[in-house]
């Protein structure tokens, strides 16, 4: 067990949808990324967020937004969603960038 | 744009057998070079890379970072089964606060009993 904490497991939705995933980081950890993996793509990475703030943005649709809150928990928000948007997706955590990042079982979603 | 390459895409092999993965990188303002090991689900991690030369060893694995070819290898002495899983290499860069990392596609590693 990592120690990330990723809610829910498995999330089926109907295409136009909006749903949000919830990241628990690791106790300490200050830094959250969002990645993305499906089958044609591998991990892709999504944002990052560091003690609250946005740090970095890889290829995130503009349909998808994140945020991180003051306890240093993220959501993830998936909104229009689309068949395309079905994937795995992580979440990670580490303390900065000088220490690994440690990822949550993922929230596998299937958009039908 | 950063890019990470691993080499081979899958292989099959033996209990007993070595196997070696590659990955190579072109990434602005390197910082550290990951590997990951993937089973089910979540990537968990193995080793993180940050100097040339230096060997990171736990139990039946290592992995060396040659930051001037810019590639790293990853060993696996007498495989296991349970050695079976994609195994990913990921860099990162070298900004404050930024921890980005780039993945490569992945080596899927089958072991055979």
């Amino acid at each position: 067990d990592s120690g990330v904490t990723q809610t829910p497991k498995h999330l089926i939705t109907a295409t136009g949808q909006r749903v949000t995933l919830r990241c628990s980081p690791r106790s300490g950890d200050l830094s959250v990324y969002w990645y993305q993996q499906s089958l044609d793509q591998g991990l892709q990475f999504l944002i990052q967020y560091y003690n609250g703030e946005e740090r970095a943005k890889g290829n995130i649709l503009e349909r998808f937004s994140a945020q991180q809150f003051p306890d240093l928990h993220s959501e993830l928000n998936l909104s229009s969603l689309e068949l395309g948007d079905s994937a795995l997706y992580f979440c990670a955590s580490s303390v900065d960038m000088n220490t690994e990042a440690f990822f949550g079982q993922g929230t596998r979603l299937t958009v039908v | 744009e950063d890019k990470v390459v691993q080499s081979p895409l899958s292989l099959v092999v033996h209990e007993g057998d070595t196997v070696t993965l590659n990955c190579s990188y072109e990434v602005t303002n390197f910082r550290s070079l990951l590997w990951y090991k993937q089973e089910k689900k979540a990537p968990t991690f193995l080793f993180m890379l940050t100097s040339s030369g230096i060997e990171k060893k736990s139990g039946r694995l290592s992995s060396i970072l040659d930051k001037k070819e810019l590639f790293s290898i990853l060993n696996i002495t007498a495989t296991q089964t349970g050695d079976s899983a994609i195994y990913l290499c990921a860099v990162g860069p070298l900004l404050i606060g930024d921890y980005k990392l780039s993945f490569g596609a992945g080596t899927t590693v089958t072991v055979r009993a």
